[in-house]
């Protein structure tokens, strides 16, 4: 069935350093989103992102649609940043969302 | 503000029980949608619905039942409650849009015992 690998699994970085998050798909897809899971666990969209590459603020998202890729980058890092980044890929099919297992991000200061 | 309301935060069932998830949303999304969150699966889709009286099966339906009796309220039903079914559930409204908005609650944890 269609999968979502994503990586790494956990990371953790001092505050200031840069993160790179992967996600690699395994079918044919309409777009790749990226969210945002909080310490207490609330959601929070960040990218809607079908191709191409898009940035805000100090969070970049590039998906390559042909190498079936979508990377986060997030410069900069803060300590706010950490929780849980999970990307979800969107089905042609049925518009529904396949989720990968998510990176646990922790900054230090 | 627009936003998925989930009703109760947390609760304990006892096996065998009724259980009863509540969402209410004011998005005015078409879609809505329940999944389980799980350690080391991320999320996972129980049941979904287009609108008003539709509900359709996801991934992973079984033992569970869903209503949509409005645009605004979906709910998900645990008939009999078991062990396995403890875990983090999330509801959430969406639209296809040109960004595909999606909003989730807060989440409600549901430990059966």
């Amino acid at each position: 069935g269609q999968q979502v690998q994503q990586s790494p699994a956990s990371l953790v970085l001092q505050e200031g350093e840069n993160a790179e998050l992967q996600c690699n798909f395994s079918t044919s897809l309409n777009s790749m989103q990226w969210f945002y899971q909080r310490p207490e666990g609330s959601l929070v969209s960040l990218f809607y992102n079908p191709s191409g590459t898009k940035q805000s603020g100090r969070l970049t998202s590039t998906t390559v649609i042909k190498e079936r890729r979508s990377s986060l980058h997030i410069s900069s890092s803060q300590i706010t940043d950490s929780g849980t980044y999970l990307c979800a890929m969107e089905l042609w099919s049925n518009y529904q969302l396949i989720w990968g297992s998510g990176t646990k991000l922790i900054i230090k200061p | 503000e627009a936003a998925v309301t989930q009703s109760p935060r947390n609760k304990v069932a006892v096996t065998g029980g009724k259980v009863t998830l509540s969402c209410n949303q004011t998005n005015n999304h078409n879609n809505m949608y329940w999944y389980r969150q799980d350690t080391g699966h991320g999320l996972r889709l129980i049941h979904y619905s287009y609108g008003a009286g539709s509900t359709e099966k996801g991934d992973i339906p079984d033992g569970y039942k869903a209503s949509r009796p409005s645009q605004e309220n979906f709910s998900l039903i645990l008939e009999l409650a078991t062990p396995s079914q403890t875990s983090v559930y999330f509801c959430a409204s969406g639209e296809r849009t040109a960004n595909s908005d999606y909003t989730f609650g807060s989440g409600t944890r549901l430990l059966v015992i």
